[in-house]
């Protein structure tokens, strides 16, 4: 079993759409998680953090489920702009030192006029 | 501000040849510095983590090596290139806040391909 699942998609919406995404991580001791996000041919970058009571951001909204070891993503209102590929990433407490992180296959979306 | 420089941004060499990638953070001390391979379509395949001058762990044995030779200088190197190792390098580094919870701010990269 991968240590960090998610839908390779390619998940492809209509402006204005509202679309989901779940990852699955394996380690139920698991710290920290995070959601990246990143463009063709560019680097990830840091969308937002995960925390236990969830958190939103605009249009996007975390939410983590300790219970199922899942971690999910909503973005309301899709843009043009939010096509990209979308990581889940898990910080694992065995891999404490060196503040490794254990990144998804990620999941693409594409959002259509 | 904290920044993160990669070069080159692109790279073409022969197989056989050897590799020199270098990464530097600015505005930051002690940072933890990772490096990272994305083949085509692929995920993100940790190769060398350090958390200070000196010390590296490695992640995956093949052909590549890193050096930490200043605080906030990586560099990933070869000898030998193999066609296997075309793919996109990226750089990364941290900060840790709370216990275990750390954030990783990437570098743009640098888009290799092995001929």
């Amino acid at each position: 079993r991968k240590e960090v699942e998610q839908d390779p998609g390619p998940f492809n919406v209509p402006e204005g759409a509202t679309v989901a995404f779940n990852c699955t991580y394996s380690n139920s001791a698991s710290q920290s998680f995070f959601w990246y996000r990143q463009d063709c041919r560019k680097e990830p970058k840091l969308l937002m953090s995960v925390y236990s009571s969830g958190n939103e951001d605009g249009r996007f909204t975390a939410q983590l489920n300790r219970a199922s070891q899942y971690i999910s993503l909503l973005i309301r209102d899709s843009k043009l702009s939010d096509s990209a590929t979308y990581l889940c990433v898990v910080n694992p407490p065995i891999y404490n030192q060196g503040g490794k992180l254990i990144f998804g296959q990620g999941t693409e979306l594409s959002v259509k006029p | 501000s904290q920044t993160i420089h990669q070069w080159p941004a692109t790279l073409v060499q022969p197989v056989g040849s050897p590799l020199s990638l270098e990464c530097t953070v600015e505005g930051t001390s002690n940072p933890n510095l990772y490096w990272y391979r994305q083949a085509a379509g692929r995920g993100l395949q940790l190769l060398f983590y350090s958390v200070g001058i000196g010390q590296i762990s490695s992640e995956v044995p093949q052909n590549l090596s890193a050096s930490r030779p200043q605080d906030r200088q990586f560099i990933l190197s070869s000898k030998k290139l193999l066609l296997s190792d075309s793919g996109f390098y990226l750089c990364a580094w941290s900060v840790q806040w709370g216990q275990g919870i750390d954030t990783q701010y990437f570098g743009p990269g640098t888009r290799l391909t092995v001929l």
